[in-house]
């Protein structure tokens, strides 16, 4: 069975500074991978999901992120963090065939001033 | 708007009573599905649905039931509830590609 790992629970990141959030998936496949935002008290909000083709995806509110197969890793980048952006982020995979996506434990960031 | 609509959105519950959460979407999407979000453990599937009759269970389906007699409809019941299952219930639709649409959630306190 497919697996996900951020093995960032939390992490605090200056307004204005760069982040990266770290998932890592286990699969044998190609799974295809997402990247959701979730304010406190709010529904998922798909920031930008990865199925085939270029590597490195465009999402929106600036974020990006990275497909690197040989490390089985799906990063989530954004050059320079707001305030706003302070939320708890789920990294998913999903497998091809199956209807159901496996959800990483989150990673709460944090913007300080 | 189309979309996943889940209601209600808080329920307080007493030990033991069981009621049940809508789900319903309105995009025709064959595959549905339940989660629950706990703290510090993600988004984990509870059941889920590839079709009207055809239903399964994922990683936490104990205490939980569903059924599924129209492509439209995807409720998930709690027969007897326990503390335990004091949760965010996210229902989730999906479409014959990679598209996911999720419900805005239920809030369950189980007291």
């Amino acid at each position: 069975a497919q697996s996900v790992t951020q093995p960032d629970i939390h992490i605090t990141v200056s307004e204005g500074a760069s982040l990266e959030l770290r998932c890592n998936y286990s699969y044998g496949a190609t799974p295809y991978l997402f990247w959701y935002v979730q304010s406190p008290g709010q529904g998922l909000q798909l920031l930008l999901k990865y199925f085939s083709g270029d590597t490195l995806v465009q999402g929106i509110k600036g974020f990006e992120a990275e497909f690197k197969r040989s490390q089985s890793s799906f990063n989530l980048r954004k050059p320079s963090v707001h305030w706003s952006d302070a939320a708890e982020y789920f990294c998913a995979v999903g497998v091809e065939g199956y209807s159901t996506l496996t959800f990483g434990k989150g990673t709460m960031l944090l913007v300080s001033p | 708007n189309a979309g996943v609509t889940q209601t209600p959105k808080f329920q307080v519950l007493k030990t033991g009573q069981s009621m049940t959460l809508q789900c319903a979407q309105d995009m025709n999407h064959e595959y549905m599905s339940w989660y629950r979000q706990d703290p510090g453990m993600g988004l984990r599937l509870i059941h889920y649905s590839v079709g009207a009759g055809i239903t399964d269970q994922g990683e936490v389906p104990n205490g939980y039931n569903v059924s599924r007699s129209t492509t439209e409809d995807f409720p998930l019941r709690l027969l007897s509830a326990a503390p335990s299952q004091t949760s965010v219930y996210f229902c989730a639709s999906k479409d014959r590609g990679y598209g996911y649409t999720f419900g805005s959630g239920t809030r369950l306190t189980v007291v």
